[in-house]
């Protein structure tokens, strides 16, 4: 079965600062990875995936993760992050014949 | 398209009651599954159901139960309460193939007294 671990429950930047959002999974065959945000008092949105091809994958407000097969990550980047980026991020994986697994998140504190 | 709706968004009961709450998921997507998020377990995964079928279950006990009707709209029951039941419990649709997109429902807030 597979998991994901997400090191950080909580990261504090100053806003304009970029941010990295770590996240490792384990798995013993080949994986889908996610990113879901979840903005205060909201269901959780899809940022971005990976599903195949590129590893580079990007979101529409800037974010951007690269899946990194041999270092098992699929680390959550942005260059500069803006005070409205202020949610908790969830790091997912699945396979083909498996459920998706959450990792417990990681709440983002922008600085003023 | 409308999203992903839950209801009630809020309730309250004691322990020893039992639950149940409803998801109507996105039109023509049939899985829907189903998550408690706490702060301490962050969230976790209970059931998915495909057409009508469970597919997957989570390591939660026998008091959590679900279904899922012809019309893909979900409920989610919990029998016998306990205060650990407290919880915001998310319903996700999907189409219901591997990897895609699950898209969710804004929670029911349960609070068990």
């Amino acid at each position: 079965a597979q998991s994901v671990t997400q090191l950080d429950s909580q990261v504090p930047v100053f806003e304009e600062a970029p941010v990295e959002l770590r996240c490792n999974y384990s798995s013993s065959v080949s994986v889908y990875l996610f990113w879901y945000v979840q903005y205060p008092n909201q269901g959780l949105q899809l940022l971005l995936k990976y599903l195949s091809g590129s590893t580079l994958v990007e979101s529409i407000n800037g974010f951007e993760a690269e899946f990194n097969k041999s270092q098992t990550s699929f680390h959550l980047r942005k260059p500069s992050v803006h005070i409205s980026d202020t949610a908790e991020y969830f790091c997912a994986v699945s396979t083909r014949d498996d459920k998706i697994i959450f990792g417990k998140g990681t709440r983002l504190h922008i600085l003023p | 398209k409308a999203g992903v709706t839950q209801t009630p968004r809020y309730l309250i009961k004691t322990r020893g009651q039992q639950v149940t709450l409803s998801c109507s998921p996105i039109s023509g997507h049939r899985s829907v599954s189903w998550y408690q998020q706490t702060p301490g377990q962050g969230l976790q995964f209970l059931f998915e159901y495909f057409s009508e079928t469970q597919r997957n279950k989570g390591n939660f006990p026998g008091r959590f139960s679900g279904r899922q009707f012809s019309n893909s709209r979900s409920e989610m029951n919990v029998s016998t309460l306990e205060l650990g039941d407290s919880a915001l419990y998310l319903c996700a649709s999907s189409v219901g193939t591997t990897g895609e997109t699950q898209y969710f429902g804004p929670g029911t807030r349960l609070l068990v007294l």
